[in-house]
C-alpha cells in the first residue's frame, strides 16, 4: 500500500516551453501533496504544499507563476513549469500523506528528471 | 529556522560491518522524524518513522533512535550488505507535515 506515482519519469524540452508533471496516489487518498526539488548531490528542498480543492502554499523564494500547482482531486496533483529555462533543469519529486492524520508519514514518488535545453 | 545536518557525508565500509549514521537538528520542537533511502536517480523509500514520543523504531536490520531533547537521531544498520549502498536522508517534521531534509550520507558497502 501507499504507492505514489509520477509521470513522466524523464522529460526533455526546449527553453520557453511549458512542462506538466503529474503526481498520483494510487491506493490511498491524500488531502495534501508536496512538491520538492533536488539539485545534483543536494538534498530535497520543499517548493510548495498542495491542498485538494484549494490554492497551493509556496515556500519563500519559489515563484508561484513559474511553478503552477493544481490539486484537482484526492489522488492527483500536477506541477506545471511554465516558460522553462535551463536553470529549471532539476529532479522534481512529489510526496503524499494518507488521510489518517495522526500518522503523518509521507510517501514519495519516483521523481521526474527535467532537462531544459 | 530548522536546520538538519547529517554526518558523515560519505561512508565506505566492508560488507558485514555494523554502522551508524547520524542526524542532528537545531529545533527540538518536532512532530516526527523519518529516515529515507535514495538510490541514484530515483525517488525516496521510507525506512523508518519515529514519532516525537518514541525513542526508537526497528525494521529488520535497521534501528533508528531519537533523542529529541538533544536534537539527534541515529540510524543503525547491522551486518551491512552491498545492496545497502545508497544515500540515506533524515527528515524532520516540524508541524504542518512539512519536512526539512538533511544533507544526506552516501553509503557504499564493498564486497
Amino acid at each position: 500500500g501507499a504507492v505514489v506515482s509520477q509521470h513522466p519519469s524523464r522529460v526533455i524540452c526546449k527553453s520557453g516551453t511549458s512542462v506538466k508533471i503529474e503526481c498520483r496516489s494510487l491506493d490511498f487518498q491524500a488531502t495534501t501533496m508536496f512538491w520538492y526539488r533536488q539539485f545534483p548531490k543536494k538534498s530535497l528542498m520543499l517548493m510548495a504544499t498542495s491542498n485538494e480543492g484549494s490554492k497551493a502554499t509556496y515556500e519563500q523564494g519559489v515563484e508561484k507563476d513559474k511553478f503552477l500547482i493544481n490539486h484537482a482531486s484526492l489522488t492527483l496533483s500536477t506541477l506545471t513549469v511554465t516558460s522553462a529555462h535551463p536553470e529549471d533543469s532539476s529532479f522534481y519529486i512529489c510526496s503524499a500523506s494518507p488521510r489518517r492524520v495522526t500518522y503523518n508519514e509521507q510517501f514519495f514518488g519516483p521523481g521526474t528528471r527535467l532537462t531544459v535545453l | 529556522k530548522q536546520e538538519v545536518t547529517q554526518i558523515p557525508a560519505a561512508l565506505s565500509v566492508p560488507e558485514g560491518e555494523n554502522l551508524v549514521l547520524n542526524c542532528s537538528f537545531t529545533d527540538s520542537a518536532i512532530y516526527n522524524l523519518q529516515w529515507f533511502r535514495q538510490d541514484p536517480g530515483k525517488g525516496l523509500t521510507s525506512l523508518l518513522l519515529i514519532q516525537s514520543s518514541q525513542r526508537e523504531q526497528t525494521s529488520g536490520r535497521l534501528n533508528a533512535s531519537l533523542d529529541k531533547s538533544s536534537g539527534r537521531s541515529t540510524l543503525y544498520i547491522a551486518a551491512s550488505q552491498p545492496g545497502d549502498s545508497a544515500t540515506y536522508l533524515c527528515a524532520v517534521n516540524g508541524g504542518g507535515n512539512k519536512l526539512t531534509f538533511g544533507t544526506g550520507t552516501q553509503l557504499k558497502v564493498e564486497l
